[in-house]
């Protein structure tokens, strides 16, 4: 079965400040990634999603993220995070065949001060 | 419109009530899905249905049912709500195709339960 970490819980940034944040993953072959961003009151979004082909998937509101193989990890990035970024973000990882359900990470809340 | 609808967004219950709270979706997708969200744990899936005629547990099913009423309806119910229920609860749709929407999930703007 799949499994993701989200080893950290906050990340306090400043706002124009880069972020990074990380997703470990387990599973047996090629898996299919997300990450998921949920706006305070609001029900999760798709930022971005890697299947396959290139490694460095570019998403909305200038998130990118960056699939390595060798470490079974999806960070996600930002250049210059804005004061609207501040949510909940969620990693999950779908598996290849079976059931197809996709597997949440606990999320990494995003706090950005001024 | 939202694609992905529930009913209702906040709801306070006391114990031992009934309680079902309600999924419809436009999407036209076969698969739906419930979850719940507690601080910390992130979401974890309660049922989920590929299609009408089927329904599947998911991690977290005890003290919860639920019945898919036609492909847009999918409704989660407490028979008898107790206080460790009150959590965030998510609907989410998708569709199973090849290609790069596999595995992607719809969700609702989720209904916060609380019960006393």
């Amino acid at each position: 079965a799949q499994s993701v970490t989200q080893p950290d819980i906050h990340i306090t940034v400043s706002e124009g400040a880069s972020l990074e944040l990380r997703c470990n993953y387990s599973y047996g072959a090629t898996p299919y990634l997300f990450w998921y961003v949920q706006s305070p009151g609001q029900g999760l979004q798709l930022l971005l999603k890697y299947f396959s082909g290139d490694t460095l998937v570019q998403g909305i509101k200038g998130f990118e993220a960056e699939f390595k193989r060798s470490q079974s990890s999806f960070n996600l990035r930002k250049p210059s995070v804005h004061w609207s970024d501040a949510a909940e973000y969620f990693c999950a990882v779908g598996a290849t065949g079976g059931s197809y359900i996709p597997t949440f990470g606990r999320g990494t809340s995003l706090i950005v001060h001024p | 419109d939202a694609d992905v609808t529930q009913t209702p967004r906040n709801r306070i219950t006391k114990t031992g009530k009934r309680i079902m709270l309600e999924c419809s979706q436009t999407k036209g997708h076969d698969r739906m899905y419930w979850y719940r969200q507690d601080p910390g744990l992130g979401l974890r899936l309660i049922y989920y249905s590929f299609d009408v005629k089927d329904i599947n547990k998911g991690e977290i099913s005890d003290g919860y049912s639920v019945s898919r009423q036609a492909q847009a309806k999918f409704s989660l119910s407490l028979e008898s709500a107790i206080p460790n229920q009150t959590a965030l609860y998510f609907c989410a749709t998708s569709d199973l195709q090849t290609g790069s929407s596999y595995n992607e999930q719809f969700f609702g703007p989720g209904t916060r339960l609380t019960v006393l």
